[in-house]
């Protein structure tokens, strides 16, 4: 069964730093794309970031390119997500999400984890 | 970037009833359009991938059509465990895009 668990989220002050971490099973790991999605309470979702399997193609959204980092580690079959600089606009449920092809952007999202809420406020 | 609109954003239905939602491309995005259903306090769930094939282990009453920047979700015969938000997708380019929602009520 396909587990994704994310962690790391909190109340964290305008300008501050968090990272968030998701952790895969039931899966080979190592072998997809993989991606963070978000939603504001009671909003929509927005696509933030995405990389590939072997981590050497990633994306970002314009909203928090150059202040968030998306990276993994295929030994421990964990994905992060690096945030910076953050912001009011930032306080979203985080999801890792799990994209069905190694490669490639093309993708729908076949597994989502439940998410974890980042609070940017004073 | 492209923009996804959905139509309508909210809906009241009866069970057994037919519902179809729609979603609409800013530009033409192929098939790369994909759905999925929201329950309260749940993450999103994959109903149907690229406009139109069918996703293991999604009830067949859930069904997707179009191609190009016109596309429908139908849901034959609601029942009442189908109260939830549905979002449309797409994948054609990035940044990948979301459709704002439709909310269904159940009555």
């Amino acid at each position: 069964e396909v587990q994704l668990v994310e962690s790391g989220g909190g109340l964290v002050q305008p300008g501050g730093s968090l990272r968030l971490s998701c952790s895969a099973s039931g899966f080979t790991f190592s072998s997809y794309t993989m991606h963070w999605v978000r939603q504001a309470p009671g909003k929509g979702l927005e696509y933030v970031s995405g990389i590939s399997s072997n981590g050497g193609s990633t994306y970002y959204a314009d909203s928090v390119k150059g202040r968030f980092t998306i990276s993994r580690d295929n030994s421990k079959n964990t994905l992060y997500l690096q945030m910076s600089s953050l912001r009011a606009e930032d306080t979203a449920v985080y999801h890792c999400v799990k994209g069905p092809f190694s490669s490639g952007w093309d993708n729908y999202f076949d597994y989502w984890g439940q998410g974890t809420l980042v609070t940017v406020s004073s | 970037e492209i923009v996804l609109t959905q139509s309508p954003d909210f809906q009241s239905v009866t069970p057994k009833e037919k519902v179809t939602i729609t979603c609409r491309a800013s530009q033409s995005i192929g098939s790369s359009l994909h759905w999925y259903q929201q329950k309260p306090d749940q993450s999103p769930k994959l109903l149907i991938k690229y406009a139109s094939q069918s996703i293991s282990g999604v009830p067949s009453r859930f069904s997707g059509s179009g191609s190009g920047t016109d596309f429908t979700l139908t849901i034959n015969s609601l029942e009442a465990e189908d109260a939830a938000a549905y979002y449309c997708h797409q994948s054609s380019s990035l940044p990948y895009t979301f459709g704002q929602g439709t909310k269904l009520e159940i009555k």
